[in-house]
């Protein structure tokens, strides 16, 4: 059974700091990494993309992968309050028939930001 | 261009009624997908379509839904008899063929069963 794990949180920065979301999941090799946001009553939004071990950045958001550890995490710079939202991790497992062209996704994190 | 199109946004239905949610995807995008989403969880998918071929159905509970893809572009998902624990606010999502660069999901439905 395919599983990715985040925790629930919420999780509280102040304005201005860094903001650090974890994923882990369970399918050895999974090729494809998403970040995707949902603010409250929306339907989510992807927001990053990783697919090798590394860094990725884009504007204020890192997102980090590392295979051997199945880890996934994104950063947030410079938090601001329009950043509070719910952030879900999605994984594209290795191809293996129908599961192949399909994202998992874990539960989400709350993320707040306080003025 | 234009993204994915779900109708109706609400719905709010009595236990043992049926109902039905379509979807239009982004043009020339292969894959749909319907995914539901209970409240504080992540999405789950319930059906995928190649085209108009069912590529997995797996977790569709198929006693009580229901999903076609007519021509390989619009959708509909049915649910019926409907039970309480099927509130949830259902997504719809379109890819080209690979995911490899993630989905686009549409504005969703969201129902109260009661």
């Amino acid at each position: 059974q395919k599983e990715v794990e985040q925790n629930s949180g919420p999780l509280s920065v102040p304005e201005g700091a860094i903001a650090s979301l974890n994923c882990t999941y369970s399918d050895r090799g999974s090729q494809s990494f998403f970040w995707y946001r949902q603010y409250s009553g929306k339907s989510p939004e992807l927001i990053m993309s990783i697919y090798s071990n590394g860094d990725k950045e884009d504007g204020r958001f890192t997102a980090q992968l590392n295979k051997a550890s199945q880890y996934v995490s994104l950063l947030i710079r410079d938090s601001q309050p329009s950043d509070s939202a719910t952030y879900l991790c999605a994984v594209n497992p290795p191809y293996s028939g129908a599961g192949s062209y399909q994202l998992t996704f874990g539960k989400g994190t709350k993320l707040s930001v306080i003025p | 261009e234009a993204g994915v199109a779900q109708s109706p946004r609400y719905k709010i239905i009595e236990k043992r009624q049926s109902v039905a949610f379509w979807c239009n995807p982004i043009s020339g995008h292969a894959t749909l997908y319907w995914y539901q989403q209970i409240l504080g969880q992540g999405p789950k998918l319930l059906i995928q379509f190649q085209n108009n071929g069912v590529v997995d159905d797996s977790q569709l509970p198929k006693d009580r839904f229901s999903a076609e893809r007519l021509k390989g572009v619009d959708s509909t998902l049915k649910i019926q008899p409907a039970k309480l624990e099927d509130s949830a606010v259902y997504l719809c999502a379109s890819s080209p063929t690979r995911v490899s660069y993630g989905y686009t999901f549409g504005s969703g439905t969201r129902l109260t069963v009661v």
